[in-house]
């Protein structure tokens, strides 16, 4: 059971390079999430789906699009990377209701020189 | 002010010791999270909680929801239990978004 898989763990890009992050789910799930991991930060929504079909903007959307894809897959997109967007990337997924636990995937290192 | 507040941000102790790591909240809530992260890592759902009291081998979670609190215990600390530890909350009617604390960094020294 693979859980939430997302890829690339790493990626070094260039500013104003566009990139995808693939972000998958086994568990039929419906609400996926990514998150953007700051030092002293903490963990940050940047998009959220509730359900296939639909998506909604969270904290930090600036500068991001997503695609939710079908139930399993949910991508984050940056389509001109700007230094700021260094960070580790996490992508989470869990049955809709706030008494379900959330999953998350290994994260992805992006850096943008 | 954040929502979720986290206490201590950073902890350090002696294998064997008993640990205890805080959550305060400031908004109402439907559920409360701890979670694991270890350097590097990826991040792990510890509990969920809605009331009372959680208990998985040496973790132990405990929630007050009149006072807007949680702990998170670690019996007998072992240095594999080094990691960052985060608190996230379930605001009331909201069934997709949580409001996650800033994390304490744990280091237990053998």
């Amino acid at each position: 059971n693979a859980g939430v898989t997302q890829t690339p763990k790493f990626q070094v890009l260039k500013t104003g390079q566009s990139m995808t992050l693939q972000c998958a789910q086994d568990m039929n799930h419906n609400s996926m999430y990514w998150y953007r991991q700051d030092p002293g930060m903490g963990l940050r929504l940047i998009y959220y789906s509730a359900s296939e079909g639909t998506t909604d903007k969270g904290e930090v959307p600036n500068g991001y699009n997503v695609s939710r894809l079908n139930k399993r897959e949910f991508s984050l997109r940056l389509e001109s990377a700007a230094p700021s967007q260094t960070s580790v990337y996490f992508c989470a997924s869990r049955l809709t209701g706030s008494g379900n636990t959330i999953y998350f995937g290994e994260g992805s290192w992006l850096t943008v020189v | 002010k954040n929502e979720v507040e986290q206490s201590p941000q950073n902890l350090t102790a002696q294998e064997g010791e008993f640990i205890t790591i805080n959550c305060s909240y400031s908004v109402g809530i439907s559920a409360l999270h701890w979670l694991q992260q270890h350097p590097g890592g990826g991040i792990v759902s510890l509990f969920m909680l809605s009331s009372g009291k959680k208990k998985h081998g040496r973790l132990i979670a405990t929630i007050n929801i009149q006072e807007k609190h949680s702990s998170l215990h670690i019996t007998a600390s072992h240095p594999r239990d080094s990691a960052v530890y985060i608190c996230a909350v379930n605001r009331e009617g909201s069934n997709y978004k949580l409001t996650f604390g800033k994390g304490t960094l744990l280091t237990v020294n053998p």
